[in-house]
């Protein structure tokens, strides 16, 4: 069966310093990953998203970035996080369709980040 | 571009009551709908999900959705809630794509009461 693993959980960073969050998903081959923020009372909004190695798509302009170094890992990272930064991360991933027809989103358990 | 709006952001109900939690979309074409709960800081998971078909979804954990094209509405129910149904729920709406271009409602906190 497929799993997804997100680390760290938690974690609680200065203004100005870096962010790596780290997303690896087993049991699947060419996911689709994405990497979702978290506000209250803003719903989901999705950051990035890769449908292959080296492929990275941002949908909200920001301070942060993402990777895909291998086929199952998906990376969020920062130079410098901001106030602003501070949230709920969740990674995602999702079997290529076929019919372009969306399935089903598969999450991590999320990483909370406070920035002080 | 396609919306989604569940117009309530907290709803409490009663143990053993029934549970109606609204969703509106917007969408040009069919929609592809979900529904996804949330427990307090974990990740979410989909409760089922409608392409095309019959318009009443089954969904785990006891939960259905109608899908209902002239109200542009896909509200979730359930019979009779459990206290293990508190939660976030959130309504999403898809669009064809190579990559799943789903959008999100902003979430309906349940709390249930005994």
């Amino acid at each position: 069966s497929q799993t997804i693993h997100q680390w760290p959980a938690t974690l609680v960073q200065p203004v100005g310093s870096p962010l790596s969050l780290e997303c690896t998903v087993e049991g699947t081959s060419n996911p689709n990953l994405y990497w979702y923020r978290q506000a209250a009372g803003r719903g989901l909004q999705l950051l990035f998203y890769s449908v292959g190695i080296g492929q990275i798509s941002s949908e909200v302009p920001q301070n942060l970035s993402a990777s895909r170094p291998q086929d199952r890992q998906f990376i969020l990272s920062s130079k410098k996080l901001l106030l602003s930064d501070s949230g709920f991360y969740l990674c995602a991933w999702s079997p290529r369709t076929v019919g372009l027809r969306p399935g089903e989103l598969f999450f991590g358990e999320g990483s909370r980040l406070t920035v002080l | 571009a396609q919306s989604v709006t569940q117009p309530d952001i907290h709803i409490t109900v009663s143990e053993g009551a029934s549970l109606e939690l609204r969703c509106n979309y917007s969408y040009g074409a069919t929609p592809y709908l979900f529904w996804y709960v949330q427990s307090p800081g974990q990740g979410l998971q989909l409760l089922l999900k409608y392409f095309s078909g019959d318009t009443l979804v089954q969904g785990i954990k006891g939960f259905e959705a109608e899908f209902k094209r002239s109200q542009s509405s896909f509200n979730l129910r359930k019979p009779s809630v459990h206290w293990s149904d508190a939660a976030e729920y959130f309504c999403a709406v898809g669009a064809p794509g190579g990559y799943q271009k789903v959008t999100f409602g902003i979430g309906t906190k349940l709390q249930v009461i005994p």
